[in-house]
């Protein structure tokens, strides 16, 4: 978890209100991803962000909107919650240096549940 | 479309035992590939991570290897502890179109008994 923050940890909200996660990391990586985690299906990617201003889609995106305006910040925004988005979701980041010097951190997971 | 497959789903080991875990993967271009540990209620936690000349590669009781010629990885745990007790998740990076793009596996969860 060193790194990298994601806030809120817990949230619980009711299906049609819009939800924003936030993740914060210090390390100053390029890339950074969200991910769900649901059982049966291991991680899925949502979206990546390859620079600031820089994203792209993963292979879950429906639904989901997000946006770096900063190397530091990553956020996932829900636009109209739906019980299907009930899930854990984590943030990574990840350097670009490649081979076996590549750094990657995950942050420690924010459980939403939609109702 | 990439992928990578784990087996076995599932494990349980009486403690002090070794096991061996299973990695898959059909992912082009191939960039490196990492093994991750995810205790419960936890993000995952890098254990190994190999580039396509590195066929073997130990952290402390783990030790992974990699063939590149059959995209295979193992991940073999020695003298298993309660604490080993997590999610294994293997991880294959792409580098592709100037952007990292990580294909992960569903994981093998592992229970080592007293």
């Amino acid at each position: 978890d060193a790194g990298i923050t994601q806030s809120p940890r817990h949230k619980v909200t009711e299906t049609g209100t819009p939800v924003t996660l936030r993740c914060h990391q210090t390390e100053n990586h390029r890339y950074m991803y969200w991910y769900r985690q649901d059982p049966g299906h291991g991680l899925r990617l949502i979206h990546y962000s390859y620079g600031v201003k820089d994203t792209d889609k993963g292979e879950v995106s429906d639904g989901y909107s997000v946006s770096r305006s900063k190397t530091e910040d990553f956020l996932l925004t829900l636009e109209s919650a739906t019980s299907s988005q009930t899930s854990v979701y984590f943030c990574a980041s990840l350097s670009e240096r490649g081979g076996t010097t590549d750094t990657q951190y995950f942050g420690p997971g924010t459980r939403l549940t939609v109702l | 479309k990439n992928q990578v497959e784990q087996s076995p789903q599932s494990l349980i080991i009486l403690e002090g035992k070794n096991c061996t875990l299973q990695c898959n993967y059909t992912v082009s271009p191939f960039s490196n590939l990492r093994w991750y540990k995810q205790d419960t209620g936890r993000g995952p936690v890098s254990l190994t991570i190999m580039t396509f000349s590195e066929n073997t590669k130990s952290n402390g009781r783990y030790t992974a290897t990699l063939d590149a010629d059959t995209k295979q990885s193992s991940l073999h745990i020695t003298a298993s502890q309660l604490s080993d007790s997590a999610s294994y998740i293997c991880v294959v990076n792409s580098l592709s179109g100037g952007s990292y793009i990580p294909t992960f596996g569903r994981g093998t969860s592992l229970i080592v008994h007293p």
